[in-house]
């Protein structure tokens, strides 16, 4: 079946660090992946998604590519602000989204001033 | 548009009860999904309907029932409450858009705790 695995937090970093967050996949097709972010207390976001290989998503300053060599698809900020302290979710589907999604455990990013 | 509404925000249930989950969207999106969110677990998949009329079971779909008689209403029922159904329930749905893929637009969550 399908999974997703990303890096354990949390992670805590300081204001304007680079931030990277892990992320591969196991799956049977060619999913669509996605990372989705929550804040305290909310649902999820969809921060940014890439629907095939090589493709580039981008959002906020974030941005994660398709690796399907490597089945990752890892998070990255150049500058990470106090204000993106949430969980970041990675996800993928086979079906693009339609029949649900299979999420990783989810990593907790605590940015400090 | 309100997007996706769930009620209640928060509900305490007695093992052995049974209650509705209810989530609606007024997106007239096509597909919808129940999920159960777990400290240490992420999200997990419940249930999902592909159109009115049609579900199917996800990950983790023992204890709940949904039916889907309208393309606006997606509720999720647990028939016999248990302990182990404590945690957060997020509805989400979402539409397709040629060449683009889908985009899952998430409810607030609805807060159960059975004791």
């Amino acid at each position: 079946g399908n999974s997703v695995t990303q890096m354990e937090g949390p992670v805590t970093l300081s204001e304007e660090a680079f931030l990277t967050i892990n992320c591969t996949y196991t799956a049977t097709g060619y999913p669509s992946l996605f990372w989705y972010v929550q804040y305290p207390g909310e649902g999820l976001q969809l921060l940014l998604k890439a629907t095939k290989a090589d493709d580039k998503g981008s959002n906020k300053g974030f941005e994660a590519t398709y690796r399907k060599e490597t089945t990752s698809f890892h998070l990255e900020k150049g500058s990470v602000q106090v204000s993106d302290s949430a969980v970041y979710f990675c996800a993928l589907s086979d079906f693009g989204g339609a029949d649900g999604l299979t999420f990783g455990k989810g990593t907790h990013l605590i940015i400090q001033p | 548009n309100a997007g996706v509404t769930q009620t209640p925000k928060f509900q305490v249930l007695k093992t052995g009860q049974s209650m509705t989950l209810q989530c609606a969207q007024d997106m007239n999106h096509e597909y919808m999904s129940w999920y159960r969110q777990d400290p240490g677990m992420g999200l997990r998949l419940i249930h999902y309907s592909v159109g009115a009329g049609i579900t199917d079971q996800g990950e983790v779909p023992n204890g709940y029932n949904v039916s889907r008689s309208t393309t606006e209403d997606f509720p999720l029922r647990l028939l016999l409450a248990a302990p182990s159904q404590t945690s957060v329930y997020f509805c989400a749905s979402s539409y397709s858009t040629p060449g683009e893929g889908y985009e899952q637009y998430f409810g607030p969550g609805t807060r159960l705790t059975v004791t």
